[in-house]
C-alpha cells in the first residue's frame, strides 16, 4: 500500500463546476499538507500549503485537512480550462525537513 | 526572481550509456531537490543538499546515479549506465530554508532510454 494515495482520474468538468480532488494517507506522522498544480510539460508549482488539521482559502481554492480521517481534498470553485491539469498532494512529517511524499495526481480537465 | 534553470530539456539515450543534468536553483536558495518523475506518478525524491552537503541520499540507486554540488550553487545529477526503467522526468527544486516546505521546482528534464 503506498503511503499517499490519489485516484489518477482523468476527472472531466464542465467550466464553471466546483471540482473536488483527493488524497489518503497511511502515515499518522505527517502534518504539513500541501497540493500542487503541474501543467503538461512544466515542473509542479505550489498551490496551498497547510499545517494540521482544519481549512485554508486563497480565492477560488479552499485545501481541508482531516486528520482522524487520514484525508485532505482541494476544492477549485468556478472552475475555469486554465485549472485543467494534473494536481498532486504533497505532505510530510513535522521533523523531517523537505522530505515530502507525494501521491501520484489527479489529472485534470475542464471542458468549455 | 528568476526561476530554477534546468537543462537540457529532452534527452533520448540508449541503455548502457551514460547521461547528466544540470540544475542552476534559485539565488540564495540553500536547499536543493532532485526528483525523479515517472509518467502517471508523483514525483519521488532521489538526493537532498544543503548548501554543497548531502541531507538525503537513501532513496539514490547509488551503483548507477550520482550527483554533486561542488560549490553549493548548481548542481548536477549522473546516470551511468541507464537503464530502460531510467525514462522519466529528472525535477530539480530548490527551497530557501532545510525544513521549509515550500518548494519550487524547475521545468525538468526528461530522459528517454531506449
Amino acid at each position: 500500500q503506498k503511503e499517499v494515495e490519489q485516484d489518477p482520474g482523468p476527472l472531466s468538468v464542465p467550466e464553471g463546476a466546483i471540482v473536488s480532488l483527493n488524497c489518503t494517507y497511511s502515515n499518522s506522522a505527517f502534518q504539513y499538507f500541501m497540493w500542487y498544480r503541474q501543467y503538461s510539460r512544466k515542473g509542479p508549482e505550489l498551490l496551498m500549503y497547510t499545517y494540521s488539521s482544519g481549512n485554508k482559502e486563497d480565492g477560488r481554492f479552499t485545501a481541508q485537512v482531516d486528520k482522524s480521517s487520514k484525508y485532505i481534498s482541494l476544492f477549485i470553485r468556478d472552475s475555469q480550462p486554465s485549472d485543467s491539469a494534473t494536481y498532486l498532494c504533497a505532505m510530510s512529517p513535522v521533523d523531517a525537513g523537505n522530505m515530502l511524499t507525494f501521491g501520484g495526481g489527479t489529472r485534470l480537465m475542464v471542458k468549455p | 526572481e528568476a526561476g530554477v534553470a534546468q537543462s537540457p530539456r529532452y534527452k533520448i539515450i540508449e541503455k548502457r550509456q551514460s547521461v547528466a543534468f544540470w540544475c542552476n536553483p534559485i539565488s540564495g536558495h540553500a536547499t536543493l531537490y532532485w526528483y525523479q518523475q515517472i509518467l502517471g506518478q508523483g514525483p519521488k525524491l532521489l538526493i537532498q543538499f544543503q548548501n554543497n552537503g548531502v541531507v538525503d541520499d537513501s532513496q539514490l540507486p547509488k551503483d548507477r546515479f550520482s550527483a554533486e554540488r561542488l560549490k553549493g550553487v548548481d548542481s548536477t545529477l549522473k546516470i551511468q549506465p541507464a537503464k530502460l526503467e531510467d525514462s522519466a522526468v529528472y525535477l530539480c527544486a530548490s527551497s530557501l530554508l532545510l525544513g521549509a516546505n515550500v518548494l519550487t521546482f524547475g521545468a525538468g528534464s526528461r530522459l528517454t532510454v531506449l
